[in-house]
């Protein structure tokens, strides 16, 4: 696609329910980021893969959280066990190499709701 | 996050330039970015600066960077009612990938 897609766009699930998000980047993209959103805050760092490795997992809060991009194109993000401050906006960004000049091509994010 | 800072609302009538500040602590940040995020859409990088520079223009955006201070700022000239938005400011270090951003500063353009 010409973008970078998230599906679904909105979730509403109810606490300890596990949860999947769906990450579609750019074509030929080899680096792919999470980051979350929490309400009135920028993003923050969740994990960044290049290629199929986790190359930096640092940012994921817990062990509810896990991502995967078994093919180096797609990547899902799971969450076991959702709490309410799980409540987000997580955001998947790609860019063509691993580098630091923040050519980070966002898609429109997958809003989140625990209740 | 708490590690760069920016004013939360800014209010400027169409055709006025607007100025966005950002102040971060990171002494070691060597790239410090603008992203744009429009509702219902994704952030959109506007532009960056290298941390050896003092200014960077690019169109109707200027960027000016005061390392000593550890202050950044966007202008925006002739502003436009498409320019509402809220604007992030961000930045790396230089062996980092990983952005840290603001919580952003809401830019309502009126007419």
């Amino acid at each position: 696609g010409a973008g970078v897609s998230q599906t679904p766009s909105n979730k509403v699930t109810e606490k300890g329910k596990y949860v999947e998000l769906r990450c579609d980047p750019i074509s030929g993209h080899t680096a792919l980021y999470w980051y979350r959103q929490s309400l009135g805050q920028g993003p923050e760092f969740l994990i960044y893969f290049q290629g199929t490795g986790a190359a930096d997992d640092s940012g994921l809060p817990n062990d509810r959280f896990f991502a995967v991009r078994p093919e180096g194109s797609v990547s899902t993000l799971k969450i076991q066990r959702t709490e309410r401050g799980d409540s987000a906006v997580y955001l998947c960004a790609s860019s063509l190499g691993g580098g630091i000049t923040g050519e980070l091509f966002f898609g429109e994010g997958s809003r989140l709701t625990v209740l | 996050g708490e590690d760069v800072e920016q004013s939360l609302f800014l209010s400027v009538r169409e055709g006025d330039s607007s100025v966005i500040n950002c102040t971060y602590t990171d002494s070691s940040s060597t790239y410090l970015y603008w992203y744009k995020q429009e509702p219902g859409a994704g952030l959109q990088l506007l532009t960056y600066i290298f941390s050896n520079m003092d200014m960077k223009q690019d169109q109707r955006l200027t960027v000016l960077l005061n390392k000593k201070d550890k202050h950044l700022s966007l202008r925006i000239a002739d502003t436009q009612t498409g320019d509402s938005a809220i604007y992030f400011c961000a930045e790396t270090p230089s062996n980092d990938y990983k952005l840290s951003f603001g919580a952003g500063t809401t830019v309502t353009v009126r007419a």
